[in-house]
C-alpha cells in the first residue's frame, strides 16, 4: 500500500540556518503530495502541494520539488526564524487512497535564536 | 471566509466516562473528516463524511465510537466508554469534494481529549 516516510525529529538547528526535512514515498499510482504543518497549540495547516512529476510547491519562503525518480518530496528553507518552529508533515493522496491523505509521523522542527 | 470550527478545545474525562466533540464545517465543504492525533504520530483517519452520508469509517472503533452528520453541514464525534487509550487530539477537517483537485482539507484547531 502507499506510505510516506518522513525524517524523525526533532531537528534542531540556529536562526538563518538552512533547512532540509527529507520526504520519501511509495505509492502505485501517481499521487499528489503536501506538507502541512502544525504550530504549538493549533492545527494542521496546508503549507504546499505538487500535484505532478517536476512541479515545486512553495509558501512562505518553503520549498519541495516532486521527484518522481528518487519517490521523494523534501521540504526546504534557506534561512529559518523561530517562528518556524512546528511539527510539519508529508502526506500523499491518490486514487489506490481513495483520495485520502497518507501521512509521514511529522518531524518537529526546533529553531534557536 | 471562516475556517473550520470545533469545540471543546479540552476535555478531561475518567475512563468509561462518555464524551463529545462537535464540528462546523467550511460553509460549502461536502466532505467532511475526522483524525485521532496521538502524541508524536500523524493523523489517523476514523471516518470520512460526503454529504450526510459515510464514505469511509473503516478505522473507527464501532464498538466505542460514533459520529454522525444528519444534516450534511456539522457533525459529533462520540466515544462511549472512553479508555485511557483513547487520549489524543481529534482533529476535523472538511474539503470542498473528494476528488482531485477539490480535495484539499482545512483543519480545526482540534479537541485535546485526556482520558484518567
Amino acid at each position: 500500500g502507499n506510505s510516506v516516510t518522513q525524517m524523525e525529529g526533532p531537528v534542531t538547528l540556529s536562526e538563518e540556518a538552512f533547512l532540509t526535512i527529507n520526504c520519501t514515498y511509495t505509492a502505485t499510482g501517481y499521487p499528489s503530495l503536501f506538507w502541512y504543518v502544525q504550530y504549538p497549540g493549533e492545527g494542521l495547516q496546508l503549507l504546499l502541494k505538487a500535484t505532478k512529476a517536476d512541479d515545486k510547491g512553495s509558501n512562505k519562503g518553503f520549498e519541495a520539488t516532486y521527484r518522481k525518480e528518487t519517490t521523494s518530496f523534501h521540504l526546504e528553507k534557506g534561512s529559518v526564524q523561530v517562528s518556524d518552529s512546528a511539527v510539519y508533515f508529508c502526506a500523499l493522496s491518490d486514487l489506490d487512497s481513495n483520495y485520502q491523505l497518507i501521512w509521514g509521523a511529522g518531524t518537529k522542527l526546533i529553531i534557536k535564536p | 471566509e471562516a475556517g473550520v470550527a470545533q469545540s471543546p478545545r479540552y476535555k478531561i474525562i475518567e475512563k468509561r466516562q462518555s464524551v463529545a466533540f462537535w464540528c462546523n464545517p467550511i460553509s460549502g465543504h461536502a466532505t467532511l473528516y475526522w483524525y485521532q492525533q496521538i502524541l508524536g504520530q500523524g493523523p489517523k483517519l476514523l471516518i470520512q463524511f460526503q454529504n450526510n452520508g459515510v464514505v469511509d469509517d473503516s478505522q473507527l472503533p464501532k464498538d466505542r465510537f460514533s459520529a454522525e452528520r444528519l444534516k450534511g453541514v456539522d457533525s459529533t464525534l462520540k466515544i462511549q466508554p472512553a479508555k485511557l487509550e483513547d487520549s489524543a487530539v481529534y482533529l476535523c477537517a472538511s474539503s470542498l469534494d473528494r476528488f482531485g483537485s477539490y480535495n484539499e482539507q482545512f483543519f480545526g484547531p482540534g479537541t485535546r481529549l485526556t482520558v484518567l
